[in-house]
């Protein structure tokens, strides 16, 4: 079954204690994405990779790291989180960047408290 | 710069009723445009898309978009909702000259039997 996924589901954690949160996809798609989701804002864009070793900022990339070593996966890093990251975290997948529509995970909810 | 306009922030419906979602984008061109839902729990899923062509798209579930150039919307449509449509739905629109994918804040829907 082609999916993208994401773990762990939910992650509770404290300020400043380096965590990662990991994608994988099984579809080949060159076009990995994160993505954190809060309300009233949509979904904004951290981070992006059109391909191996090729990563990139997306709106909100500050807190944040990420790492493309394989195609298929594609780890959210934070370094030292803090409260304001706390949020609902997607990662999703795509055979290439714009026109191709994207495939979510089930999402990861990360409080830090 | 490029935005993506969902003004309701939450619908509320009966079963069986018809239901229009709006969305509106600011971009001097014609964008790619898309609609995914998001389940209670669940990433997004993509109902459709339009890129060119036929202005009046159909997806799955039974959804259906209109896009009118003139209004600058792809407003999202179905005949009758089911209580199983109660979501959240995202308007998104990628540009031809950036590629970045824009979502809209969301549009939540509740289905009253």
């Amino acid at each position: 079954e082609a999916q993208v996924t994401q773990n762990p589901r939910y992650l509770i954690t404290v300020t400043g204690k380096k965590l990662t949160v990991t994608c994988s996809q099984n579809m080949n798609h060159e076009y990995m994405s994160w993505y954190r989701q809060d309300p009233g804002l949509g979904l904004r864009q951290i981070y992006y990779s059109m391909n191996v070793e090729v990563t990139d900022k997306g709106d909100v990339p500050e807190g944040y790291k990420v790492s493309r070593k394989e195609k298929r996966n594609f780890p959210l890093i934070l370094e030292s989180p803090s409260p304001n990251q706390t949020s609902l975290y997607f990662c999703a997948s795509s055979l290439s960047r714009g026109n191709s529509p994207l495939h979510f995970g089930n999402g990861t909810r990360l409080t830090v408290t | 710069a490029q935005s993506v306009t969902q003004p309701d922030i939450h619908i509320t419906v009966s079963e069986g009723a018809s239901l229009e979602l709006r969305c509106n984008y600011s971009y001097g061109a014609t964008p790619y445009l898309f609609w995914y839902v998001q389940s209670p729990g669940q990433g997004l899923q993509l109902l459709l898309k339009y890129f060119s062509g036929d202005t009046l798209v159909q997806g799955i579930k039974g959804f259906e978009a209109e896009f009118k150039r003139s209004q600058s919307s792809f407003n999202l449509r179905k005949p009758s909702v089911h209580w199983s449509d109660a979501a959240e739905y995202f308007c998104a629109v990628v540009t031809y000259n950036t590629d970045k994918l824009i979502f809209g804040t969301g549009t939540r829907l509740q289905v009253f039997p």
